[in-house]
């Protein structure tokens, strides 16, 4: 079992550019959620997934947009890139009405 | 709205001491509670989970008991190890739609030979 996976593990982009990262869940998981971790603090939830749809959002702008397959792998885009959105970006995984999420290892987003 | 506060860190201890991480919430409803540990270079694991007042979490050596009249969720562990030094979160989270993890800032502990 592969575990959550997420890709790339690093990445560098410049202000007003555009990201878009991926999140393949552990295997019978129908449900992702994706947080931002700053440096030095908490993960903080921007959104989660069920179904191919976005079913609950935390207190992120419209510029943090995601979407989930058929296949239940999902994607996170952040347009229009602050310095301020460098952060590590989680996925987790988790089965629907289960209590555990499993989380992949990130992706170190550095914005300049 | 709902929240977690953990203690300031950084926490620093020598091998076979005892470890107290204090962690309190705000919740409008009944939460589970949750420590998870992120070892450097990781993603976050889980570690324990209380469903219930008065429920204990426990697992390698770690245990938290959900406190519901003094909204607490302490971790302890009676001898750490070097192997333990990792950034560890308390965090809350509901059952069915509204299932959203609110973590804390975390701790970082540090444990010397």
């Amino acid at each position: 079992d592969a575990g959550v996976t997420q890709s790339p593990t690093h990445l560098i982009k410049t202000r007003g550019q555009q990201v878009t990262l991926r999140c393949s869940p552990k295997s019978g998981h129908d449900t992702v959620s994706w947080y931002q971790q700053a440096l030095g603090q908490g993960p903080q939830f921007i959104f989660q997934y069920y179904e191919e749809e976005e079913r609950q959002r935390g207190n992120f702008p419209d510029r943090f947009s995601g979407h989930q397959f058929p296949n239940y792998s999902s994607e996170l885009n952040v347009n229009a890139l602050l310095l301020g959105d460098s952060a590590l970006y989680l996925c987790a995984s988790s089965f629907e009405g289960s209590y555990e999420q499993y989380f992949g290892p990130g992706t170190r987003l550095t914005v300049t | 709205g709902d929240s977690v506060t953990q203690m300031e860190g950084p926490v620093t201890l020598s091998e076979e001491a005892f470890l107290t991480i204090n962690c309190t919430y705000t919740a409008t409803g009944y939460p589970s509670l949750f420590w998870y540990v992120q070892y450097p270079g990781e993603g976050l694991q889980l570690l324990l989970k209380a469903t219930k007042a008065d429920d204990k979490g426990s697992n390698k050596g770690f245990e938290a008991t959900y406190r519901k009249e003094t909204t607490s969720f302490h971790l302890e562990k009676g001898s750490v190890q070097v192997s333990d030094s990792a950034v560890y979160f308390c965090a809350l989270r509901y059952t069915g739609a509204n299932s959203k993890l609110t973590f804390g800032k975390g701790i970082t502990l540090s444990v010397r030979p």
